[in-house]
């Protein structure tokens, strides 16, 4: 199985940057998601890596390094509606089962 | 197009009752899945199904707990006998293919269940 560590709550500036790292243990790396959370609501999905690197989309930024067990969401012009969960998740491929498991997601706490 | 829905939105029921959660998925979504999610805890794997077989029931808590898919659609969670720390949010998720690249899983809003 799969060890997923995040921070469990992280507190910003509106119109700062800020980066939420995932840590991971698992046997059989087949793909790291972050997905987004608002109270009350379902996830969305932000961000998938599968190779080492940035991947960019918008103000939303995703780093991977597979070597390290080692993930980052780098959000920047934080606006107020980014205060929300933000999860990881994990994909192991190893046992054929491919299910992502998910870490306990880190609450953003933005202020103005 | 129409996403992921779940039903019902909210559930109180009595300790010891049996209670039924509908999940529909996107139209064409091959694998499902369900997951729930307790106050400050990360999202729990239940079961998931491929077309209206499931291969990995792992994460199902105990035989209380079970699940069927029909027709490739509709799925039903079903709890018997709930307990109290059945309590917490029931999320249905459904995405094309578990084994394609990027996937990704489409949420449904969940089903709050407060078991008194």
């Amino acid at each position: 199985g799969q060890n997923i560590d995040q921070p469990t709550e992280m507190t910003a500036t509106e119109g700062a940057i800020v980066q939420i790292n995932c840590t991971y243990q698992t046997s059989g790396f087949n793909g790291l998601f972050w997905y987004q959370q608002h109270a009350g609501e379902a996830p969305t999905f932000l961000s998938y890596n599968v190779l080492d690197g940035l991947e960019e989309k918008g103000r939303f930024s995703s780093f991977l390094s597979r070597s390290k067990g080692y993930s980052y969401l780098l959000l920047k012009e934080l606006q107020m509606k980014d205060s929300a969960s933000y999860l990881c998740a994990v994909r192991d491929a190893s046992g054929g089962s491919y299910i992502p498991t998910f870490g306990r997601g880190t609450s953003l706490i933005v202020h103005p | 197009g129409a996403g992921v829905s779940q039903s019902p939105s909210n559930k109180v029921t009595e300790k010891g009752k049996d209670v039924e959660l509908r999940c529909d998925p996107i139209s064409g979504h091959t694998a499902l899945y369900w997951y729930r999610q307790s106050l400050g805890q990360g999202l729990e794997f239940l079961i998931y199904f491929q077309g209206n077989s499931a291969p990995d029931k792992s994460g199902l808590p105990s035989d209380r707990f079970s699940a069927e898919r029909t027709g490739g659609s509709v799925s039903t969670l079903t709890i018997q006998r709930t307990q109290q720390e059945d309590s917490a949010v029931y999320l249905c998720a459904s995405s094309l293919d578990r084994l394609a690249g990027n996937y990704e899983q489409y949420f449904g809003p969940g089903t709050r269940l407060t078991v008194t």
